[in-house]
């Protein structure tokens, strides 16, 4: 079964800086789409950034990209220039085409310091 | 366009109480999903639905039903309520190509 594991239970960043927050994932499918998904206080789950298993090419989305390792299947998150809005839990998830499910990891709670 | 909706928002139950959560999607997609949330641990799927007329367990199914009402409509019903049940329930649906899934606002269920 697919499983997904983010080991950083909180993370903190001072504003401006730049904060990497880290998954691995186990599976044995060759097809599958990684996520990250960012739930601030107000509980909506707000999709970050997906990542397709096929490319090679990292996503990027504004100031937030992806370090997508296939063979060690890591997907971690790096948020650039950190603002006080990113404050937020972060969960990586991970869609394999066969099951029709998204597996989430436990989440990353990450705080902003002014 | 609403995107995902969920009522109620919050929820109070006594112990063997019954309700149904209402879901509703207005971006013709064919996947719905149900999912509870609690504290240190993530996401965990409930039951599914790959297409109208059809659902299946995830997870976590002990307890719960499910209905695909129609193609916009997928509702969770608690027949008899338990303490274990208190959490937040959220759900989501699917692009039909891009396997991005769309949640809706979360329902805060507590039962006493």
């Amino acid at each position: 079964a697919q499983t997904v594991t983010q080991s950083q239970p909180e993370m903190s960043v001072q504003e401006a800086e730049t904060v990497t927050l880290s998954c691995t994932y186990d599976t044995s499918e060759s097809d599958y789409y990684l996520f990250w998904y960012k739930q601030p206080p107000s509980r909506q789950m707000i999709l970050v950034i997906r990542q397709e298993a096929y490319k090679q090419q990292n996503a990027t989305e504004n100031r937030f990209s992806v370090n997508f390792q296939k063979a060690a299947k890591s997907f971690s998150l790096k948020i650039s220039d950190s603002q006080l809005g990113d404050a937020a839990m972060y969960f990586c998830a991970y869609y394999g085409g066969a099951t029709n499910k998204l597996i989430f990891g436990t989440g990353t709670l990450l705080a902003v310091q002014p | 366009n609403a995107g995902v909706t969920q009522t109620p928002k919050f929820q109070v139950l006594k112990t063997g109480q019954s309700m149904t959560l209402q879901c509703a999607q207005d971006m013709n997609h064919n996947s719905m999903y149900w999912y509870r949330q609690d504290p240190g641990m993530g996401l965990r799927l409930i039951y599914y639905s790959a297409s109208e007329g059809t659902t299946d367990k995830g997870e976590v199914p002990n307890g719960y039903n499910v209905s695909r009402l129609n193609k916009r409509e997928f509702s969770l019903r608690l027949e008899s309520a338990a303490p274990s049940q208190t959490s937040v329930y959220f759900c989501a649906s699917r692009e039909n190509i891009a396997y991005e899934q769309y949640f809706g606002p979360g329902t805060r269920l507590t039962v006493t």
